[in-house]
């Protein structure tokens, strides 16, 4: 059974930093790509982030580039994001995602979720 | 990317048919067939329901099903169930090589 779990949200100032981890289990982690997906309180999904199963392709939405990295290690089993230059807008609960199908790139579908990570960013 | 555009809620009563559709641009909907549809209960993890534009994951009933004609995408959801009230969610691949979701539409079950 696959398995997601979040970790790492918290209270954060605005311009402060946080790293967002996602730990994954019951597949080959490598062979999926993974993706970060984050709801504002009373809004709805958006997309922040995706990277390849080997981790040689990462692309962002244009509200966090230059400001988010995404990664993963294999070796662990956990997929990361590492958020700077933090802001109010950025407050949301954070889902890590798995792709559908192996690919070498990513698929754009999203069949297993974590229950999320909540960020708030506020002084 | 602007966030493609739903209809904030839809509503039918218990056994009808409801159609939410989903309308994007010719960078996103209207460029490829990476459409998908997610059910989001509050407070749950989202669902995948429909991909590529209208195929079902294992597991999904088939009284959901999914199209798409030019620009725009729909989810049918037949012989509406109690359980289908849910917020529901377009996301299309764009030429960015990003992804962009929909609003969210709300299905209230009368």
């Amino acid at each position: 059974e696959v398995q997601l779990v979040e970790s790492g949200g918290d209270l954060v100032q605005p311009g402060g930093s946080l790293r967002l981890s996602c730990a994954a289990s019951g597949f080959i982690f490598n062979t999926y790509a993974m993706t970060w997906v984050r709801q504002a309180p009373g809004k709805g999904l958006e997309w922040v982030s995706v990277i390849s199963g080997s981790g040689d392709k990462t692309y962002y939405a244009d509200s966090v580039g230059g400001r988010f990295t995404i990664s993963r290690d294999t070796s662990k089993n956990t997929l990361y994001l590492q958020m700077n230059s933090l802001r109010a807008e950025d407050t949301a609960v954070y889902y890590c995602a798995k792709d559908l199908f192996v690919s070498s790139g990513w698929t754009a579908y999203f069949d297993s979720w974590g229950q999320g990570t909540l960020v708030t960013v506020s002084s | 990317q602007s966030a493609l555009t739903q209809p904030a809620s839809v509503s039918g009563s218990p056994g009808q048919s409801i159609t939410i559709s989903c309308t994007g641009t010719s960078s996103d909907i209207g460029r490829y067939t990476y459409v998908s549809w997610y059910q989001h209960h509050p407070g749950r993890a989202p669902k995948l329901i429909i991909y590529d534009v209208s195929y079902r994951p294992s597991g999904i009933s088939d009284r959901f099903s999914g199209s798409k004609s030019g620009k725009t995408a729909s989810l049918t959801i037949s012989g509406l169930q109690a359980e289908d009230e849910a917020d529901y969610y377009c996301s299309s691949f764009t030429t960015s090589s990003t992804l962009v979701f929909g609003g969210g539409t709300k299905l209230t079950v009368l």
